[in-house]
């Protein structure tokens, strides 16, 4: 899997957006990048995933530079419920998904 | 059924003891995956099985670690002689064959060896 870098850890006012970083320099040119989050508890949720343009669905969008080398999450209206930990990866031809530490995302009123 | 399913939801055994694990996968999901997650830790990748593919048993840690799926259903992950650092969840998943963003996850068996 091309590695991936993230912070550790970002905080968010409610109602703000919530901008997650993520560095995947040695992507090749075929993978895609895909988030998933995981709430205290439960297992991982898929977010949204990319390749080279940026992506829109109901829960964040995605915007990945035209080198390809690093994205960002957004979630336009984080809510007290984002608070959750998010997940960058960035898969090879292995398939399945690598999860790394990812960025702990604490919400707050 | 709707979701992955696991059992059992937690699991407390004695150092020593051998566990039995199980996933059902959602029906018609060809890719099942096993992951553990320890306290305050991220999910490492145990393994992953494909149709009737050989299965990639690379994230295995030990020997004592064993996983089995039946055709494209139920599987099984069994630890022998447990040790107290096999204290984790393990995480199911499933998904149809290459669907890397449909992954589904189970809730997780919380294991506890005592």
């Amino acid at each position: 899997d091309a590695k991936t870098t993230q912070p550790p850890s970002m905080d968010c006012a409610e109602g703000r957006a919530a901008n997650l970083p993520c560095n995947h320099s040695t992507i090749s040119g075929n993978e895609y990048v895909y988030w998933y989050r995981q709430i205290h508890s439960q297992g991982p949720q898929y977010i949204i995933h990319g390749l080279k343009n940026n992506e829109t669905n109901e829960m964040a969008s995605l915007i990945i530079t035209e080198d390809r080398k690093s994205s960002t999450l957004i979630l336009p209206h984080a809510t007290l419920r984002d608070t959750a930990v998010y997940y960058c990866i960035a898969p090879n031809q292995g398939g399945k998904l690598i999860f790394g530490q990812g960025t702990e995302l604490s919400v707050k009123p | 059924g709707a979701g992955v399913s696991q059992s059992p939801s937690n699991k407390v055994t004695e150092k020593g003891k051998d566990v039995e694990l199980r996933c059902d996968p959602i029906s018609g999901h060809t890719a099942l995956y096993w992951y553990r997650q320890r306290l305050g830790q991220g999910l490492e990748f145990l393994i992953y099985f494909q149709g009737n593919s050989a299965p990639d048993k690379s994230g295995l840690p030990s020997d004592r670690f064993s996983a089995e799926r039946t055709g494209e259903s139920v599987s099984t992950l069994t630890i022998q002689r447990t040790q107290q650092e096999d204290s984790a969840v393990y995480l199911c998943a499933s998904s149809l064959a290459g669907a890397m963003g449909g992954y589904t996850f189970g809730s997780g068996t919380r294991l506890t060896v005592v």
